[in-house]
């Protein structure tokens, strides 16, 4: 079993509709980070959580540290949110992330 | 300011052959760390530099290896390539505050490896 999972693996949706990516982990860690791939491989960071909510725009990242899970949620979907988003957590020390393997999300238009 | 910068972008290998990829993080970050990532899996932890001292390992062989430079740039080295080395190389740089956790990590373009 992986330490961090993400479900769903694949999510197509149309424009407009709210979208929940969910990450569980199994580990205790020191921080949970969530990532947008694009196609061709970039990688940029959303949000940086270690407890409780942040939003930037329409996105919303929540984290549950006694249930060890956390959730980011796209408000009004855009096409161009379609990209594959990616849970790492960081265990602490220099351990480095450790990734989920990512939701590849299509938006439609 | 510039990103994070990887060299080159592609590369195409041959079983057996050694690998040399580079990195250079965000002007005043002085950590580095090294990612491989298979076609459709998440990235792996390879390795994490912080003032030219190798500070973590994940599990990949000796193979691996990496160093960083006086000006925090980095290099990835990897020896007898195997198929299974070929995958989307990423570096992320950070600003270490009082700790080496919990510093948000930038990531560069990536380096594609493909051995043949």
């Amino acid at each position: 079993k992986n330490e961090v999972e993400q479900s769903p693996q694949n999510l197509t949706a149309q424009e407009g509709e709210f979208i929940t990516i969910n990450c569980s982990y199994s580990v205790g860690i020191s921080a949970l980070h969530w990532l947008q791939q694009h196609p061709g491989g970039g990688i940029v960071s959303l949000f940086m959580l270690s407890s409780g909510k942040k939003k930037h725009g329409r996105l919303i990242a929540t984290i549950n540290i006694q249930e060890k899970h956390s959730s980011l949620h796209i408000t009004a979907s855009h096409p161009r949110d379609s990209a594959v988003y990616i849970c790492a957590v960081r265990r602490g020390g220099a351990d480095g992330l450790t990734f989920g393997k990512g939701t590849h999300l299509i938006i439609q238009p | 300011d510039a990103g994070v910068t990887q060299s080159p972008t592609h590369l195409i290998k041959t079983r057996g052959q050694h690998v040399t990829l580079r990195c250079s993080p965000i002007s005043g970050h002085k950590s580095v760390s090294w990612y491989q990532q298979v076609l459709g899996q998440g990235p792996q932890f390879i390795f994490q530099y912080y003032e030219k001292e190798e500070r973590g390992r994940g599990n990949f062989p000796d193979r691996f290896s990496a160093r960083q430079f006086p000006n925090y740039s980095s290099e990835l080295n990897v020896n007898a390539l195997l198929l299974g080395d070929s995958a989307l190389y990423l570096c992320a740089s950070s600003f270490p505050l009082q700790r080496l956790v919990n510093n948000e990590q930038f990531f560069g373009p990536g380096t594609r490896l493909t051995v043949l």
